[in-house]
């Protein structure tokens, strides 16, 4: 069974521009998480999509927006870029939605803004 | 506020002797736990983990302990191998919660040397 693939691996962009990361999770998951990393913070919760809705949703502002499409592959999308959203982000898919489900991450996307 | 705290930035373990990671949470809804492991350029890869009704749960050189009381856990790794030079994510979710969001400990970077 193939893995969570993100793409693309690695982005720069500048300050003002906008963004999208792709997540395909693996096959038969329908529950896609997408998380940040930074340095500073490390690994923090951005919002969990299941069957095409959001279900939950971390502490960011609204310039971070993701949705999920029917073939449970989802998009985040960063607008109005800052210096402070260079970080590593991760997707992870799950089989169920619920706490007691291990998670999949995939590799991440590292984004950095100029 | 952090609702999930490894206080150990780092570990330095020599081959063959035991590792133990230490994770303290805050929140007394989470009742699931879970340990992660990352390598630098790959997503985190699910470790071990438990539930809140048990204190003690194994899987071959990994154990987790769970004090309830105390908000406490760890993760003991007998014998330690340079191969398990990685960082350690602590993580905790709440089971009623809807949908799937873990929140992570800033991590514990281990080195074992041989």
């Amino acid at each position: 069974k193939a893995g969570v693939t993100q793409t693309p691996r690695y982005l720069i962009k500048t300050r003002g521009q906008q963004v999208t990361l792709s997540c395909s999770p693996i096959s038969g998951h329908r529950s896609v998480s997408w998380y940040q990393q930074t340095p500073g913070q490390g690994l923090q919760f951005l919002f969990e999509y299941f069957s095409e809705t959001q279900r939950n949703k971390g502490n960011f502002p609204g310039r971070f927006s993701g949705r999920q499409f029917s073939n449970s592959r989802s998009e985040m999308n960063v607008s109005t870029l800052e210096l402070g959203d260079s970080a590593l982000y991760l997707c992870a898919s799950s089989s169920l939605t619920g706490a007691l489900n291990e998670q999949f991450f995939g590799p991440g996307t590292r984004l950095t803004v100029l | 506020d952090q609702q999930v705290k490894q206080n150990s930035p780092s570990l330095s373990v020599q081959e063959g002797r035991i590792s133990i990671l230490n994770c303290d949470y805050t929140n007394s809804m989470f009742d699931y736990f879970l340990w992660y492991k990352k390598y630098p350029a790959e997503g985190p890869t699910f470790l071990i983990s438990i539930s809140s009704i048990k204190d003690k749960n194994e899987d071959g050189r990994f154990t987790v302990f769970l004090n309830k009381s105390a908000k406490h856990l760890s993760l003991h790794i007998v014998p330690s191998q340079p191969g398990d030079s990685a960082v350690y994510f602590c993580a905790a979710s709440e089971a009623n919660q809807a949908g799937t969001a873990l929140i992570f400990g800033k991590g514990t970077t281990l080195s074992v040397s041989s």
